[in-house]
């Protein structure tokens, strides 16, 4: 079955660091660009970052910038989101999605939840 | 970065009836190295991650039903339901992926009349 599955979300203080990752099965992970959407509840989308395929190009949403990092394995058809000096304003729905024409194929999400 | 701006906020709309949101882009997205306009349509319903509807500004995706449709070139663009079924209840957003940030229109809660 074509999907991803993002793990690795939860409580966490702000300032503190949280990586999520995401599991992809069922494509040939390592042709497609990936990307990470965020969605705090009942608001809309927002874009965080992209990776191309091979791992040598990454973009970041401003907001995210200098504070996250997104890699991949494609060995192991994972994508990673490494998130430091986490603020309240980062708690959302974290999505995993494969980019080709259009985002085509999405993750069920992981919550992100930053509080004290 | 690329403004998307969707209206209107929200549609409602007799069963049977077409629905139609528009979403404008600050600048063009019709990106050099391809032939068309890198614009996408996702459907989004309560609980569940978004739904690629229409990408490259009027490709249906795969088993989407044809009556979701997608016009326009440049900086104008429009989402067209026929005949709104039950089932399309949900928010819609238009993104355009032709230049990082890959921004999303702010959504467009469609419901039934």
């Amino acid at each position: 079955e074509v999907q991803l599955v993002e793990s690795g979300g939860g409580l966490v203080q702000p300032g503190g660091s949280l990586r999520v990752s995401c599991a992809a099965s069922g494509f040939t992970f390592s042709n497609y660009w990936m990307h990470w959407v965020r969605q705090v509840p009942g608001k809309g989308l927002v874009w965080v970052s992209h990776i191309d395929n091979d791992g040598s190009s990454s973009t970041y949403a401003d907001s995210v910038k200098g504070r996250f990092t997104i890699s991949r394995d494609n060995a192991k058809n994972t994508l990673h989101l490494q998130m430091n000096s986490l603020r309240a304003e980062d708690t959302a729905v974290y999505y995993c999605v494969r980019g080709a024409g259009g985002f085509d194929l999405w993750g069920q999400g992981t919550l992100v939840t930053v509080s004290s | 970065d690329i403004v998307m701006t969707q209206s209107p906020d929200s549609l409602a709309v007799s069963l049977g009836e077409r629905a139609t949101i528009s979403c404008k882009s600050s600048q063009t997205i019709l990106h050099s190295a391809a032939n068309g306009d890198h614009l996408s349509w996702y459907q989004q319903k309560p609980g569940q991650p978004p739904k690629l509807l229409i990408y490259w500004a009027s490709t249906r995706e795969s088993g989407v039903p044809d009556r979701f449709s997608g016009s326009g070139s440049g900086t104008d663009f429009t989402l067209t339901i026929s005949s709104l079924q039950a089932e399309d209840v949900a928010v819609y957003y238009c993104q355009q992926y032709a230049h990082s940030p890959y921004t999303f229109g702010q959504g467009t809660k469609l419901e039934i009349k």
